[in-house]
């Protein structure tokens, strides 16, 4: 399977716990993007990677939360201080673009965290 | 800001019926606009793109169309299927930024 795959596939932390999830994108894919997703609301842009670069972070982004993408590869999200409001599926995606074009973007199942 | 509107209700049709999806915009038309599929516990999958210049698209059963006057976008699945009982997503994509804007998406049930 050569899609977006996202790890863990659930996630349940109390509150106050640190978490970190992973993001293995379309191999040749050049851009890599989170989104959080809540019940009944569509997915809100958190970041994306150009490369290993990240050019945009959304406000909803507070200090918690930190992303990399080492080397331009798989991209991690970690949350520190969880709390219960940070309770969503966290989906990433992968696209690739070139010039100004963007495209459609490939999404993993995502990581549903609850945090308790 | 820019909002989006999708019907929040689910859209209940039988089997073999077109069904029609509606995504309304405000403020700022978007360069192109994305449909996608979400299935309960899954990511969303592309289905359609069109661009601002383009009235129409279509892909096998499916068809986008695109009304700047009117801030809408309507996306139809002719013939429909239980199978495609999902919920539909539109995105909005703007020129300079680079990520998408979604709606809150409506739930399609095709019963047979």
């Amino acid at each position: 399977d050569t899609g977006v795959s996202q790890d863990p596939r659930h996630k349940i932390t109390k509150r106050g716990q640190n978490v970190t999830f992973r993001c293995d994108p379309i191999s040749e894919h050049n851009r890599l993007y989170w989104y959080r997703q809540t019940l009944g609301q569509g997915p809100e842009f958190l970041t994306y990677f150009q490369n290993e670069a990240q050019l945009e972070k959304s406000r909803l982004l507070s200090d918690r939360f930190s992303a990399e993408r080492p080397k331009g590869s798989f991209s991690t999200l970690e949350i520190q201080r969880t709390e219960q409001g940070d309770s969503a599926m966290y989906l990433c995606a992968s696209s690739l673009v070139a010039g100004y074009r963007n495209e459609k973007l490939f999404f993993g199942s995502g990581t549903q965290l609850s945090v308790l | 800001s820019q909002k989006i509107e999708q019907n929040s209700e689910a859209l209940n049709i039988q089997e073999g019926k077109t069904a029609t999806l509606t995504c309304n915009y405000t403020n700022y038309s978007p360069a192109y606009l994305q449909w996608y599929r979400q299935d309960p516990g899954r990511g969303p999958v592309f289905l359609l793109l069109i661009r601002e210049n383009e009235k129409e698209k279509r892909k096998e059963r499916l068809k986008v169309t695109f009304d700047t006057t009117l801030k809408q976008s309507l996306f139809h699945i002719t013939a429909s299927q239980p199978a495609d009982s999902a919920t539909y997503l539109c995105a909005l994509g703007y020129t300079g930024f680079q990520k998408l804007v979604f709606g809150t998406g409506t739930r399609l049930l095709v019963s047979p």
